[in-house]
C-alpha cells in the first residue's frame, strides 16, 4: 500500500521558515517524481515544487520561487521542503504527492500556519 | 499559465441521480486532464487522468471525457460515497493548475 506521511508543519512568524518532511512507503520511492501540493483556506489547490526521481530536477512556480527549495532522500524515502521568507499567504494545508499522469498518491497533509 | 475553469461551482443532487462538472482550459491541453475527489476532512484522491483513464479502484459509475479545451466528468446514479469536493487539474507540462472546485452536496 502506497503511503505518504507528512511532518514538520506548525505556527511560524512572517519572514520565519520551516521544513516539511514526507515520509514515502509501499513503492519503489526513487523511480517517481514527487510533488508538494496546498490547499488554501479558501480551498484553492496550489501546485508548489516538484523533484524528478533522481533529485536532479526541481520546479517552482514563481509565487515559491527562490523562497522554498524542494528535495528528497532516496535511501531514506523521504521527500523535504525548505520553506523560509514565509508570507501570511503561505498558510496552508501542505500535502506531498507522488507524480505520474497527475498526483496519483497524497499524503495526509501538515498545517502550515502563518501569522504574528 | 493556463487557467482552469470549473462549473457549477455547487451542485445539489440526491443519490440515484446522474450529474456532470465540467471543466475547460485556457488553451489546448489535450488530453492531460485530471479529475480529483476531496471528501470533508481528507486529501484529494485521483478519480481519472488522461481525461477518461479511471484509477485504479475508481467505480465504473464515474466517466471522463473531452479533449483539447473542453472536458467533463459524469457520476452516473449518485451515491451517498460521492458526496463532496471536485477538481480539475491539467497536467500537460508546468505549472500543473487547478479548477476552483466543484462542491457536490445532497440535496
Amino acid at each position: 500500500e502506497v503511503m505518504l506521511v507528512e511532518s514538520g508543519g506548525g505556527l511560524v512568524k512572517p519572514g520565519g521558515s520551516l521544513k516539511l518532511s514526507c515520509a514515502a512507503s509501499g513503492f519503489t520511492f526513487s523511480s517517481y517524481a514527487m510533488s508538494w501540493v496546498r490547499q488554501t483556506p479558501e480551498k484553492r489547490l496550489e501546485w508548489v515544487a516538484t523533484i524528478s526521481s533522481g533529485g536532479s530536477y526541481t520546479y517552482y512556480p514563481d509565487s515559491v520561487k527562490g523562497r522554498f527549495t524542494i528535495s528528497r532522500d532516496n535511501a531514506k524515502n523521504t521527500l523535504y521542503l525548505q520553506m523560509s521568507s514565509l508570507r501570511s499567504e503561505d498558510t496552508a494545508m501542505y500535502y506531498c504527492a507522488r507524480v505520474v499522469d497527475g498526483f496519483a498518491y497524497w499524503g495526509q497533509g501538515t498545517l502550515v500556519t502563518v501569522s504574528a | 499559465d493556463i487557467q482552469m475553469t470549473q462549473s457549477p461551482a455547487s451542485l445539489s443532487a440526491s443519490v440515484g441521480e446522474t450529474v456532470t462538472i465540467t471543466c475547460r482550459a485556457s488553451e489546448n491541453i489535450y488530453s492531460y486532464l485530471a479529475w480529483y475527489q476531496q471528501k470533508q476532512g481528507k486529501s484529494p484522491q485521483l478519480l481519472v487522468y488522461n481525461a477518461k483513464t479511471l484509477a485504479e479502484g475508481v467505480p465504473s459509475r464515474f466517466s471522463g471525457s473531452g479533449s483539447g479545451t473542453q472536458f467533463s466528468l459524469k457520476i452516473n446514479s449518485l451515491q451517498p460515497e460521492d458526496f463532496g469536493s471536485y477538481y480539475c487539474q491539467h497536467h500537460y507540462g508546468t505549472p500543473p493548475t487547478f479548477g476552483a472546485g466543484t462542491k457536490l452536496e445532497l440535496k
